[in-house]
């Protein structure tokens, strides 16, 4: 158990539809990174909060967002879903979030989204 | 920009075989280097982390990797694999100087015949 945790942990819904995704950072952990696994992309980095803010942004399309909350959780709203949604969605956190991060991260189990 | 290639993306090996799963980066300094597995329908789990010091790395479940700077790669190795190794191994490069992301290699799925 990383201490990382996901919600939810399967999802299916339709095309054109929203959907929220859920993650709990370890205890402490400040720094929170999105990533998106599908069968022809790998693991492909969308986004990174440290303490509530922005840090990195990677290959995340413009429907969808993220944010940090002050508890430090974090969200990843995805909109106007499409069939190539479909995907593992994971978290991951570190103690930091600073470049020359020295921390590796820790994976939640993944949110499985299909989008029909 | 930081990159990191796992040049083999199936490898079998028998049971009891030794392994060796290949690792290059792309980076001017010396980079946090680190290797994951991930077992289907889990998370990715760190197996070990590179940051400076011995260039031979001991991780979890009898895991060691080696960082060649002269070669640029973090090869991870075991000595006789078992069937509970089949999973996905990734190598990433951590944080540098500029940047805040940890980039991923494109996976190396290991099937163990037993």
């Amino acid at each position: 158990d990383s201490g990382v945790t996901q919600t939810p942990k399967h999802l299916i819904t339709a095309t054109g539809q929203r959907v929220t995704l859920r993650c709990s950072p370890r205890s402490g952990d400040l720094s929170v990174y999105w990533y998106q696994q599908s069968l022809d992309q790998g693991l492909q980095f969308l986004i990174q909060y440290y303490n509530g803010e922005e840090r990195a942004k990677g290959n995340i399309l413009e429907r969808f967002s993220a944010q940090q909350f002050p508890d430090l959780h974090s969200e990843l709203n995805l909109s106007s879903l499409e069939l190539g949604d479909s995907a593992l969605y994971f978290c991951a956190s570190s103690v930091r979030g600073g470049a020359r991060n020295t921390g590796e991260l820790f994976f939640g189990e993944g949110s499985r989204l299909t989008v029909l | 920009a930081q990159s990191v290639t796992q040049p083999d993306i199936h490898i079998t090996v028998s049971e009891g075989a030794s392994l060796e799963l290949r690792c290059n980066y792309s980076y001017g300094a010396t980079p946090y280097l680190f290797w994951y597995v991930q077992s289907p329908g889990q998370g990715l789990q760190l197996l070990l982390k590179y940051f400076s010091g011995d260039t031979l790395v001991q991780g979890i479940k009898g895991f060691e990797a080696e960082f060649k700077r002269s070669q640029s790669s973090f090869n991870l190795r075991k000595p006789s694999v078992h069937w509970s190794d089949a999973a996905e191994y990734f190598c990433a490069v951590g944080p540098t100087s500029g940047t805040y992301k940890y980039i991923f290699g494109t996976g190396t799925r290991l099937k163990v015949l037993a």
